[in-house]
């Protein structure tokens, strides 16, 4: 059974940085893309960040572009994001997803709350 | 950015009862291969997205054959044949031919 969980989530100032982590099991994490998809409170959902099977590729929605970085080490069956000089607007509920081969998340995890406030 | 829209917005239907939501893109998403890239996820009340359909009619698995997916170019439609009470939650359609990927706004289904 695929599995994904994420942690690292919390109460972080304005200005400050975050690392949320995903543990991925049930399936081979160096096979497929992976993602992070955002969703604010009581909003829709925006694809923040890809990462490409062997970390060689990455794509970043332009909003959180030289601010967040994705990552992974496939030998732990984790993936991250660190997340640096955050705003207000980055609040949200952080998915962790796996991507099929056109990058459509098909398996998600159950979230990690990032809240930015003073 | 590609622009995803969805109508309606919020979508009351009665138990038993079909029910349609349209997403429309401001491109083409076909992608260079020739297979079109959009997808429809279900969101219920305070779980995490889950993939219904991809690739605009190709539903996923363990998914009830009550949802279909169709449309092509710009112009899409998820139904529902007969409408049950946990299929309550808000519906996105999703783009992934042109970077960023987007979502739509989301269309709200619950019971009359």
């Amino acid at each position: 059974e695929v599995q994904l969980v994420e942690s690292g989530g919390g109460l972080v100032q304005p200005g400050g940085s975050l690392r949320l982590s995903c543990a991925a099991s049930g399936f081979t994490l160096s096979s497929y893309w992976m993602s992070w998809v955002r969703q604010a409170p009581g909003k829709g959902l925006e694809c923040v960040a890809n990462i490409k099977q062997d970390g060689s590729v990455k794509y970043y929605v332009d909003s959180v572009k030289g601010r967040f970085t994705i990552s992974r080490d496939n030998a732990k069956n984790s993936l991250y994001l660190q997340m640096n000089s955050l705003r207000a607007e980055d609040t949200a509920v952080y998915y962790c997803a796996r991507a099929d081969q056109y990058l459509v998340p098909d398996y998600w995890g159950q979230g990690t709350l990032v809240t930015v406030s003073s | 950015d590609v622009v995803m829209t969805q109508s309606p917005l919020s979508l009351p239907v009665t138990l038993g009862q079909p029910a349609s939501v349209s997403c429309r893109s401001s491109q083409s998403l076909v992608y260079s291969d020739g297979n079109t890239l959009l997808s429809w996820f279900q969101q219920r009340p305070g779980q995490s997205p889950r993939r219904l359909i991809y690739q605009v009619s190709n539903r996923d698995s363990g998914v009830p054959d009550r949802f279909s997916g169709s449309g092509s170019g710009t112009d899409f439609t998820l139904k529902i044949s007969r409408v049950e009470a946990e299929d309550v939650g808000v519906y996105y359609c999703m783009q992934t031919t042109h970077w960023p990927f987007t979502f739509g706004p989301g269309t709200k289904v619950d019971i009359k």
